[in-house]
């Protein structure tokens, strides 16, 4: 079974800086998917950033990169120019890739980081 | 995206009743799933919805507790059973899209107290 970890239960970041939030996870997979959700206080799920795992290079959308290492199995989120809208619990997932596997289309979880931005 | 809508958003329920989730998407779907959060936890998955079919349920996870219906491809429904203050918890719904079956997207989440 996959397991995903994050090891940062909170983090603070100033206004406009940049901050590194971390994520391992362990399979014996060599395709999978990795991705960054966002839930602020409305508790509303939002995808932030996927990876695939064949692609070497690390997905960034705007102001949000990862750190793909596959090797190390880690998976970390930068933000860069933190925004006060940013502050949110942030989530890392896996999903597997096989079809018809029983753990086809399921997400597993980390623990979650906890984002606090100060203005 | 798909986008996705619940009701209720929230409810606060007598321990022995039952309350049902509805998750309605604005498009078909491929997949559909069933998440509990309890309160400053991570998600758990609770079962895979399938369209027309018993919904495959996760370890820990049963549908005497926790039935499951999903008649057609935009709609599930989820029943939290003879309820007691444990199940108090946020249940999500999420769907992978027809055109996008890697990346799940996630309802508002339905905030249950059970007293």
């Amino acid at each position: 079974a996959q397991t995903v970890t994050q090891s940062q239960p909170e983090m603070s970041v100033q206004e406009a800086e940049t901050v590194t939030l971390s994520c391992t996870y362990d399979t014996s997979e060599s395709d999978y998917y990795l991705f960054w959700y966002k839930q602020p206080p409305s508790r509303q799920m939002i995808l932030v950033i996927r990876q695939e795992a064949y692609k070497q290079q690390n997905a960034t959308e705007n102001r949000f990169s990862v750190n793909f290492q596959k090797a190390a199995k880690s998976f970390s989120l930068k933000i860069s120019d933190s925004q006060l809208g940013d502050a949110a619990m942030y989530f890392c997932a896996y999903r597997s890739a096989y079809a018809g596997g029983t753990s086809y289309g399921k997400l597993t979880f980390g623990q979650g980081t906890i984002l606090t931005v100060h203005p | 995206s798909a986008v996705i809508s619940q009701k209720p958003s929230r409810d606060i329920c007598q321990r022995g009743t039952s309350l049902t989730i509805q998750c309605q998407v604005d498009s078909q779907v491929t997949m559909m799933f069933w998440y509990r959060q309890q309160p400053g936890q991570s998600l758990t998955l609770i079962a895979t919805a399938n369209q027309g079919s018993e919904a495959t349920y996760e370890s820990g996870f049963v549908i005497d507790k926790f039935p499951i219906s999903r008649p057609n491809l935009t709609f599930s429904t989820l029943t939290v059973s003879n309820m007691s203050p444990e199940d108090s918890s946020i249940y999500l719904c999420s769907a992978t899209g027809q055109a996008d079956q890697e990346t799940q997207y996630f309802g508002p989440g339905t905030r249950l107290l059970v007293l």
